[in-house]
Order: structure tokens, then sequence, then C-alpha cells
């Protein structure tokens, strides 16, 4: 059966510091890799996806960057983290193919002060 | 611009009633359309998934119906419990589209 993983599960981050959060899937081959955040009391915004290994696709303009350095591993950077970055990140698997559902990760609690 | 709107935005209801929650969508060209529950801190888990052909789809309690003539879609809940707690989120997907488009859910209050 196939698993994600995430972590950390929660961070405190300063304004300013790097960020990297960590994805990887087991038990499937070239899955669709995804990005989301999540802010309190607002709905899922997908930040980056990817089909393949090095394929990155942005959705929304920012300071953070999206690596798939692995086929199933995707991991979410920050090279200076602002107050707005606070929220739950959520990472998503799904089969290759545009019609396959989304299997959610339990997510990343990050909080930046 | 595809969109999905989901109403009410919140709801409260005591256990063991019924409720109905609503989300209408402008998604174009359709493919399918999922419900899924997101407990509180944790990643959402599909409910269902109905395709343009399908017009309702059971899972224990919870009960869908799609029509795609006016591109809205329900989840209805039967005989509450505590545990259905959560935000219930519509998504959409299009044809040929690796993304699909969320909606902002609707958080619902279960008490007893």
């Amino acid at each position: 059966s196939q698993t994600i993983h995430q972590w950390p599960a929660t961070l405190v981050q300063p304004v300013g510091s790097p960020l990297s959060l960590e994805c990887t899937v087991e038990g499937t081959s070239n899955p669709n890799l995804y990005w989301y955040r999540q802010a309190a009391g607002r709905g899922l915004q997908l930040l980056f996806y990817s089909v393949g290994i090095g394929q990155i696709s942005s959705e929304v303009p920012q300071n953070l960057s999206a690596s798939r350095p692995q086929d199933r591993q995707f991991i979410l950077s920050s090279k200076k983290l602002l107050l707005s970055d606070s929220g739950f990140y959520l990472c998503a698997w799904s089969l290759a193919g545009e019609v396959g559902e989304q299997y959610f990760g339990p997510g990343t609690r990050l909080t930046v002060t | 611009k595809n969109q999905v709107e989901q109403s009410p935005q919140s709801l409260i209801i005591l256990e063991g009633k019924n409720c109905t929650l609503q989300c209408n969508y402008t998604v174009s060209p359709f493919s399918n359309l999922r419900w899924y529950k997101q407990d509180t801190g944790r990643g959402p888990v599909s409910l269902t998934i109905m395709t343009f052909s399908e017009n309702t789809k059971s899972n224990g309690r919870y009960t869908a119906t799609l029509d795609a003539d006016t591109k809205q879609s329900s989840l209805h809940i039967t005989a509450s419990q505590l545990s259905d707690s959560a935000s219930y989120i519509c998504v959409v997907r299009s044809g040929g589209s690796y993304i699909p488009t969320f909606g902002r859910g609707t958080s619902l209050i279960v008490h007893p």
C-alpha cells in the first residue's frame, strides 16, 4: 500500500530564517506530487506541482521554491521566511495522469515569529 | 476562470441531526468532483468521487449528489455524529488538467 510522509510535523521559525520541508511517498512510482498551503480559516492554495523528477511548476509567485531530487521525494524551501508564510503545509500525491485521486500527507504546521 | 464555491461557510448542528452542504462550480471541461473530509490539523481524506454520468453516490452516512447541468453538488450527512465535526471540501477537476480546483470548505461542528 502507498503511504506519504511529511516532516517535521510542527515548526516554529523566526522571520528571515531558511525553511526546508520534506515529503516522501512510498509504494508507488512516478507519482504526481503537490505542495499546498492552508492559512487559518482558508482553503487550500496550490503552491507547486511536479509530474516527474526535476519538473516543477509554480502556481503562485512568492519566496518559496520546490525541488524533486528523487522520484518520490518533494522538498519545499525558502531562503528567508516571511510572517505571511505561516500556515499548514500539505503534500499530496496522485497517480500519473490527470484524473486520479489526491492523497494527502499529515501536514506541517509552520509558525513564523 | 475555474471556481468552486461552497456554502454555508460554517454550520453547527446537534448530534443525530441531518445536514446538507452545497457546492457550485464553474469548471470546464468537467472531469470529476470529489468531496473531502479534513479533520482539524490533518490532511484531507476523500469521501466520494463523482463523474459526469453519476448523480448520486453514497459512502456510509454520506451521500453526494451531482447535477452536471446546473453545475451543483451537495453532500448530505445522515444521523450526524460528533466525529463528523470537520471541514468538508469540494474539489473539481477539469479534463486534461493536473490541477484540481478547491472550494474553501464548509466547517461543520456537531454538538452533543
